[in-house]
């Protein structure tokens, strides 16, 4: 079993929607989360990063982490075009080795 | 350019050759890391430098793969023998440490990454 999961999609959401993924984990020591956004052919970038428990907003972006259940999520509103990518959850209990998802692929269409 | 440079872009091999992999880091970031992507998956961890030495290789699939780093700058991946199971984009990130402790952002400046192709 891989220690970050996470639904590979597509998911295609029509412009203006709240998009919503998620990502599971299995250690309990990862303690640090993040979402990276990789467009065809591109290396991933930086989204959101935190450490804790709880929400974080930044713009139309909002990363929720639940160390409870292992469970962490981004949530994208007002969906635009440009939108379109693949996320990727990113989980690291150090600064060493970070541990991706498997990427969820996303499609807003116009 | 500022970014991660990584060389070469495309390297079509065959199956058994020796093939090389460079990536120019941000200047004076101290972590390098490389990861291996396949096609519809995430990266995944290959090995992880602090200045000059590797921090941590667990991620090496074998002894056919290794990488140094040897002025704390530039690193080479090397494969030996490659594989046809060694084909995948290969990317490289750099991320600056900071504080005393050697805390980290949580961000990876990645490259555009290197597509083998092993026929």
């Amino acid at each position: 079993q891989k220690e970050v999961e996470q639904d590979p999609g597509p998911l295609s959401v029509p412009e203006g929607a709240i998009v919503s993924l998620n990502c599971t984990y299995s250690n309990s020591a990862f303690q640090y989360f993040m979402w990276y956004r990789q467009y065809s052919r591109k290396g991933p970038e930086l989204l959101m990063y935190t450490y804790s428990s709880g929400n974080k907003e930044d713009g139309r972006f909002t990363a929720q982490v639940d160390k409870s259940s292992k469970y962490i999520s981004l949530f994208i509103r007002d969906s635009q075009p440009s939108d379109s990518a693949t996320y990727l959850c990113a989980i690291t209990d150090s600064w060493g080795k970070f541990q991706f998802g498997a990427g969820t692929q996303v499609v807003v269409t116009p | 350019g500022a970014g991660v440079s990584q060389t070469p872009s495309n390297k079509v091999t065959e199956k058994g050759k020796y093939v090389e992999l460079r990536c120019d880091p941000i200047s004076g970031h101290t972590a390098l890391y490389w990861y291996r992507q396949s096609l519809g998956q995430g990266p995944e961890f290959l090995i992880y430098f602090q200045g000059t030495g590797a921090a941590d290789d667990s991620g090496l699939p074998n002894d056919r793969f290794f990488a140094v780093r040897p002025e704390g700058s530039v690193s080479t991946l090397k494969i030996q023998r490659t594989e046809r199971g060694d084909s995948a984009v290969y990317l490289c990130a750099s991320s600056p440490l900071i504080g005393d402790r050697g805390r980290g952002t949580g961000e990876l400046f990645f490259g555009e990454g290197s597509r083998l192709t092993v026929l």
